[in-house]
């Protein structure tokens, strides 16, 4: 079955306690991106990579590390998290970003106490 | 950087209705206009696009349209059923540019009442 798949789907940390939320889809998509929802401010691009080796900020990048050693695995890494970094983050991947259809992961609730 | 308005951010309408939701954009580069739900809980889905070259589209009781001159674009769905309940997001790229960044829209909910 084509799927993204996130993990954790929910994690609850504390503050500077580093984490990584794992991404990883298995339609050999070369384009993938990670977004945060907020209410009221719809999705937001944090990073995006185009292919192996290659990323680049997205609107809200600050605050989040990411890395493309395989194409089907795009992890999001928050060296320090901050309470300012609670939200519901996804993850999604297309053949291109420019006319395709983004796959959205199930999504990862994360609360930083 | 591209920037995507979208309203309204809430709209009610009766079952049978129908529901029209606007956006514009601010990068007349941008030629990629998809439109994706998400219903309560879950993970947004694509549900119509729009490229730069086609002024309108239609698939069933969904429609897009665009106006590249005024630079914004629309979803119009007829029959509403309140299985269409959900938040609606549109968004904006540049396919063939060296931004590649996706913008998207701040969400519209829509309620549909029995």
């Amino acid at each position: 079955e084509a799927q993204v798949t996130q993990n954790p789907r929910y994690l609850i940390t504390v503050t500077g306690k580093k984490l990584t939320v794992t991404c990883s889809q298995n339609m050999n998509h070369e384009y993938m991106s990670w977004y945060r929802q907020d209410p009221g401010l719809g999705l937001r691009q944090i990073y995006y990579s185009m292919n192996v080796e290659v990323t680049d900020k997205g609107d809200v990048p600050e605050g989040y590390k990411v890395s493309r050693k395989e194409k089907r695995n795009f992890p999001l890494i928050l060296e320090s998290p901050s309470p300012n970094q609670t939200s519901l983050y996804f993850c999604a991947s297309s053949w291109s970003v420019g006319t395709d259809t983004q796959y959205f992961g199930p999504g990862t609730r994360l609360t930083v106490l | 950087g591209e920037n995507v308005e979208q309203h309204p951010s809430t709209l009610s309408v009766q079952e049978g209705d129908s529901a029209v939701i606007k956006c514009t954009y601010s990068d007349s580069a941008s030629n990629y206009f998809p439109w994706y739900k998400q219903e309560l809980g879950k993970r947004p889905q694509l549900i119509i696009d729009i490229r730069s070259n086609v002024g309108e589209k239609k698939d069933q009781r969904i429609a897009v349209t665009l106006n590249k001159t005024a630079k914004h674009f629309s979803l119009h769905i007829t029959e509403t059923q309140p299985e269409d309940s959900a938040v609606y997001f549109c968004a904006a790229s540049n396919s063939g540019g060296s931004n590649y960044k996706l913008t998207f829209g701040k969400g519209t909910l829509l309620t549909v009442n029995p």
